[in-house]
């Protein structure tokens, strides 16, 4: 089925720990993103890329990397967690080719810093 | 500054017609999205507007207006199912989206 996947679907993790999120899209699409989503807030922009090879910051980039070393694949690490950076992280993909750049979205992962 | 504004919550009658507005301000403009989201679910892509006027598809439509930054999302027949958050995004002149903290639509029967 094609779509996008995250993993994990939610995790506990105590603040210092580094931690990576998974996405993965088959859709061949050329851009991807990562989103925090929390209560009360829009949808906030991590760090996006717009084709493999190539990264950027977002709104809210400080404490996350991302990188992306194929079309298929957008991991997003905290190197040092804080329980800042407890929140919804969903993942999307768009392509800019099919006119009007619609983002897909994975299912997202919940995660708790303690 | 960029910035979308759109109404935290709103309740209406099953079968009733309910119209969710968003007012956005985007540095150049690239289209104007909603999209739906059920609790603890991931956001859905529901509609696109870039030219102004009145896109209807089945029983949602989406209304843009450039001149005045508004659009507005029209929900008719309203099913119990159409209970969840509408999230108004901007697209601006590098086209990211800008997002609105979404609208809480309640359904009663």
């Amino acid at each position: 089925i094609a779509g996008i996947t995250q993993a994990p679907t939610s995790q506990i993790l105590a603040a210092g720990r580094r931690m990576t999120l998974r996405c993965t899209q088959d859709m061949r699409h050329n851009a991807m993103y990562w989103y925090r989503q929390d209560l009360g807030l829009g949808l906030r922009l991590i760090h996006y890329s717009n084709t493999a090879g190539t990264t950027g910051k977002g709104e809210v980039p400080d404490g996350y990397s991302v990188s992306r070393a194929n079309t298929d694949d957008f991991p997003l690490t905290l190197a040092s967690a804080v329980p800042s950076q407890t929140s919804v992280y969903f993942c999307a993909s768009s392509e800019p080719g099919d006119g009007t750049d619609t983002q897909y979205f994975g299912p997202g992962t919940r995660l708790t810093v303690l | 500054g960029q910035n979308i504004d759109q109404p935290t919550e709103m309740t209406a009658t099953e079968g009733a017609i309910v119209q969710i507005n968003c007012t956005y301000q985007t540095s150049g403009f690239n289209g104007l999205f909603w999209y739906q989201q059920h609790a603890g679910e991931a956001p859905t892509f529901l509609s696109y507007n870039v030219l102004d006027g009145l896109e209807e598809k089945g029983r949602f439509s989406s209304f843009l207006s450039r001149s005045k930054g508004y659009s507005y999302l029209l929900l008719k027949e309203l099913q119990m199912k159409d209970s969840a958050s509408y999230l108004c995004a901007g697209m601006d002149s590098n086209y990211q989206l800008i997002w609105g903290a979404g609208t809480k639509l309640i359904i009663k029967p």
